[in-house]
């Protein structure tokens, strides 16, 4: 079982509605969650960092966190297709290291 | 978000030789800094962790004769890697991560594409 599971898609999505991206996770002890965006051919963008369970909100971006489920969410308002690109849940336990999902691509079409 | 620089952004070298990349903190003193590749559609894969004034630690599978890494001092890390064949070419991306209170944010460099011919 991978420590950090992602659907790698692609999730299709028409300009303008909601993405909705989930990750889970196997380590209990995570204590630091992270979303990053990742175009192709370049490095991973840091877009959502949170750490306690809830919903927390960064413009058209929403991060939900339920520790009991070990569930962790990315919600994208208002889907533009600069927003078609890879997206990668990280999960931090008590260390250094961040643990990566495998990424979900996301395709915004027109 | 701080800021991560990565020289050079893109490498060719022929086969044996030895290629050295560096990566900045440009705006934040980072103790420690990460080493990542990534082969095409392919996820990124934690190579090392890179401590200032102390020997870096390597993730299961990495040579460390092969991938040599200098952390020496708070806003710089170097990989150098040794004696290059096709097989190493791939995408090198590092990563520092900022201590803020409660929260430890970790941002990517742009990194840096490495063609062994």
């Amino acid at each position: 079982q991978k420590e950090v599971e992602q659907n790698s898609g692609p999730l299709s999505v028409p300009e303008g509605a909601i993405a909705s991206l989930n990750c889970t996770y196997s380590d209990r002890g995570s204590q630091s969650f992270f979303w990053y965006r990742q175009y192709s051919g370049k490095s991973p963008e840091l877009i959502m960092s949170i750490y306690s369970n809830g919903d927390k909100e960064d413009g058209r971006f929403t991060a939900q966190l339920n520790k009991a489920s070990q569930y962790v969410s990315l919600l994208i308002r208002d889907s533009q297709p600069s927003d078609s690109a890879t997206y990668l849940c990280a999960v931090r336990a008590a260390g250094n290291k961040l643990t990566f999902g495998g990424g979900t691509r996301v395709l915004v079409k027109p | 978000g701080a800021v991560v620089s990565q020289h050079p952004s893109w490498v060719i070298c022929k086969s044996g030789t030895s290629v050295k990349i560096e990566c900045r903190s440009l705006d934040f003193q980072a103790t420690t800094m990460f080493w990542y590749r990534q082969f095409p559609k392919q996820s990124l894969m934690l190579m090392a962790t890179s401590n200032e004034g102390s020997k870096a630690t390597y993730e299961q599978g990495v040579e460390k004769d092969k991938f040599l890494i200098n952390h020496a001092s708070l806003t710089l890390s170097t990989l150098t890697v040794t004696s290059a064949h096709p097989e190493d070419s791939s995408f090198y991306i590092c990563s520092a991560r900022i201590f803020s209170g409660l929260n430890n944010e970790q941002f990517f460099g742009p990194g840096t594409r490495l063609t062994v011919l």
